[in-house]
Formats: structure tokens, C-alpha cells, sequence
């Protein structure tokens, strides 16, 4: 297993570009996360699903868009893109097996929006 | 609104010593703790988590002691190695409503460990 995929791994946008960022798993997790981490802020949680079709918003949703077609892909949508969004992006996934406490996380693409 | 305070942001401890990290949280409903590290340029990765009806858990050379009156959890990192030098979040679930839990975490800030040889 793969795991918890993401491309790309760094980025350079310019102010009012849009992009997407890519987030995939092989583990049939149903719930799948995306975080933003910035120095000394921990992570903050920026949308969620629970499940193929169903998205939710978390701590700081503004600026970003997401999806979920299918089990395996939550992809994240910047549209016009700020400096204030220049941060490096976490996806996660979770189960609901025996360890569905557990967030599995992917390794992470960093942005930078001049 | 912060609801998980972690202290201290950095930590220097010496090969062998006990690293210790603070996290203190606010809001009572939360029901699982997980502390997570992570390596420069990767991923967090779960190390260790306690839930709230427990007041120790021990892996190995890490411990979460929890004490639920003072709403305080911490990680000792016991005979601390330079292999551990690393960023460490804490972190707090919210309890379980309704139809299920959607295991949204509220992470603290960071502690990066340095454990020097």
C-alpha cells in the first residue's frame, strides 16, 4: 500500500492563480482530511469528508474549495490565490476498522504564493 | 479560538534525559488524545494516545500522563536520543454525536525536541 499520496510536493503560484492540490489513498478510508500547517500554528483542519459525496467545512475553509467523487481522491481547490495561503498542505485519511482512531497522513505539498 | 495550548515551543534536552512536553485544553467533550511527530519534510505520524478515562499510557520510552481534573495531558520521552529530535503535536478529538465521530482533531502548536548527543 501506497498509502496517503499527494502531488505536488512544492509549488509557486502567483497572486490570483488557481491550482489544485491532490490527495489520494489506497487504504478504503472513508474519512479524509485536509490541513494547512504554519510556523508555530500546529495544523488547522481546512475541510473534511466523511465519505464519497459528502465534504464539510472545518477551522479555516475560506479560499479553499474541495470534492469527493470517490473513496480514493479528495482533491483541494485554491482559487484565486492569496500570500496569506502560502503554507504547507496535509492530507490525512482515517478508517473505521480496529484502528480508526488513527490519521494517517501524506507527506505534504508546500505552496508559495508570491 | 485556540482550544489546545501546547508548551513549551522548543525543547534542548541532552542525550539520555527526559524530554517533556505540556498540553492543556479546554473544552470537556473531547474524548481521545493523540500525540503525533514529525520529521522535517514529512508527514505527522501518530505516536502514541490516550483516552480520557485513562490516566497513564506507556509505549515503550514514551508516556502520556493525563489528568482530566486540570483538563492537562503531557509526553515524557524517557532516556531521550538524538533520533527523537523532531516537532511533536499534541492534539484533542471531539466526542462522538449523533450518527458517529468525524475524528476532527484540534491540533496545539508544536513543540520542535532537539536532543543533542
Amino acid at each position: 500500500n501506497a498509502g496517503v499520496t499527494q502531488t505536488p510536493k512544492f509549488r509557486i503560484l502567483k497572486i490570483g492563480q488557481s491550482m489544485t492540490l491532490q490527495c489520494a489513498q489506497d487504504m478504503n478510508h472513508n474519512y479524509m482530511y485536509w490541513y494547512r500547517q504554519d510556523p508555530g500554528m500546529g495544523l488547522k483542519l481546512i475541510y473534511y469528508s466523511v465519505g464519497a459525496g459528502i465534504t464539510d467545512k472545518g477551522e479555516v475553509p475560506n479560499g479553499y474549495n474541495v470534492s469527493r467523487s470517490t473513496t480514493e481522491d479528495f482533491p483541494l481547490r485554491l482559487e484565486l490565490a492569496a500570500p496569506s495561503q502560502t503554507s504547507v498542505y496535509f492530507c490525512a485519511s482515517r478508517g473505521t476498522g480496529s484502528s480508526y482512531n488513527e490519521q494517517f497522513f501524506g507527506p505534504g505539498t508546500r505552496l508559495t504564493v508570491l | 479560538q485556540q482550544q489546545v495550548k501546547q508548551s513549551p515551543q522548543s525543547l534542548i534536552v541532552q542525550k539520555g534525559g527526559i524530554s517533556i512536553i505540556n498540553c492543556a485544553y479546554e473544552n470537556t467533550a473531547f474524548d481521545y488524545f493523540p500525540w503525533y511527530q514529525q520529521f522535517p519534510g514529512k508527514g505527522p505520524a501518530l505516536l502514541i494516545a490516550i483516552r480520557p478515562d485513562v490516566s497513564e499510557k506507556k509505549e515503550g520510552r514514551f508516556t502520556i500522563s493525563f489528568n482530566k481534573s486540570a483538563k492537562q495531558f503531557s509526553l515524557h520521552i524517557m532516556d531521550s536520543q538524538p533520533g527523537d529530535s523532531a516537532t511533536y503535536f499534541c492534539a484533542a478529538r471531539g466526542a462522538s454525536r449523533g450518527s458517529g465521530n468525524t475524528g476532527k482533531l484540534i491540533f496545539g502548536q508544536g513543540t520542535t525536541l532537539q536532543v543533542k548527543p
